[in-house]
């Protein structure tokens, strides 16, 4: 089946630094890329949508020259956390919709757990 | 603006029993998909079934089924002969048709499966 892989897992980083977090579609084209944040016990919360080749939609409230989203292949999306706060420390995920015949599948990442020091 | 609604507290139920996890959604598009997802601790998102809202029946995959009544707008999930293993976090979401179309999720409801 469809893999997206999510790289890294959990990250630890100093208050001020800039983490990068990447997905990548192993055996499809993703065209597009969505990309959630989850506090523990929460829902998944949508920041912002990515297309190769263009500028990423943010979703109100979000922002975009904090969380850094690039498209730039059909099989690599990325999110970057500039100058990362304590507040920042979150579950970060992504998300590949599929289209099929039938019905729309969506390929999620295994999540990146972010903690900022 | 679609709405997913899941009220329920932590769920609790013995082992091998079945449960009901609730799940209300609110649209005015008629084409439009929902879906249910496991989250362990873990953090992954597990996919375990979709009900298109044109579907005449209510969707199965193994041990779980989903009680769709479109009149009520609720798609509840049927977790049958519960297993240690199903103790997680699950979500409803939705999709309204249309290109690029983002899933839109519930709160979540926690389950947990006593042995």
């Amino acid at each position: 089946g469809a893999v997206v892989s999510q790289h890294p897992s959990w990250v630890i980083c100093k208050s001020g630094t800039s983490v990068k977090i990447e997905c990548r579609s192993l055996d499809f084209q993703a065209t597009t890329m969505f990309w959630y944040r989850q506090f523990p016990k929460q829902s998944l919360m949508l920041m912002a949508t990515s297309n190769e080749g263009s500028k990423a939609t943010y979703e109100q409230g979000v922002e975009k020259d904090k969380f850094l989203i690039n498209h730039a292949s059909l099989t690599l999306s990325t999110l970057t956390v500039t100058s990362a706060h304590p507040e920042d420390s979150s579950f970060y995920i992504c998300s590949a919709p599929q289209y099929r015949v039938l019905a729309m599948r969506y390929t999620f990442g295994s999540g990146t757990r972010l903690t900022v020091v | 603006a679609q709405k997913i609604t899941q009220t329920q507290p932590g769920m609790f139920v013995q082992e091998k029993e079945a449960v009901t996890l609730d799940c209300t959604y609110d649209t005015s598009d008629p084409s439009y998909g929902l879906f249910w997802y496991k989250q362990p601790s873990s953090g992954e998102m597990i996919f375990l079934i979709y009900q298109g809202s044109y579907d005449q029946q209510n969707a199965t995959e193994g041990r779980y089924s989903l009680n769709f009544q479109k009149a009520r707008k609720s798609a509840n999930l049927v977790i049958s002969a519960s297993q240690l293993g199903d103790s997680a976090m699950y979500f409803c979401a939705m999709r309204l048709t249309g290109a690029n179309s983002k899933l839109t999720f519930g709160k979540g409801i926690t389950l947990s499966v006593r042995p």
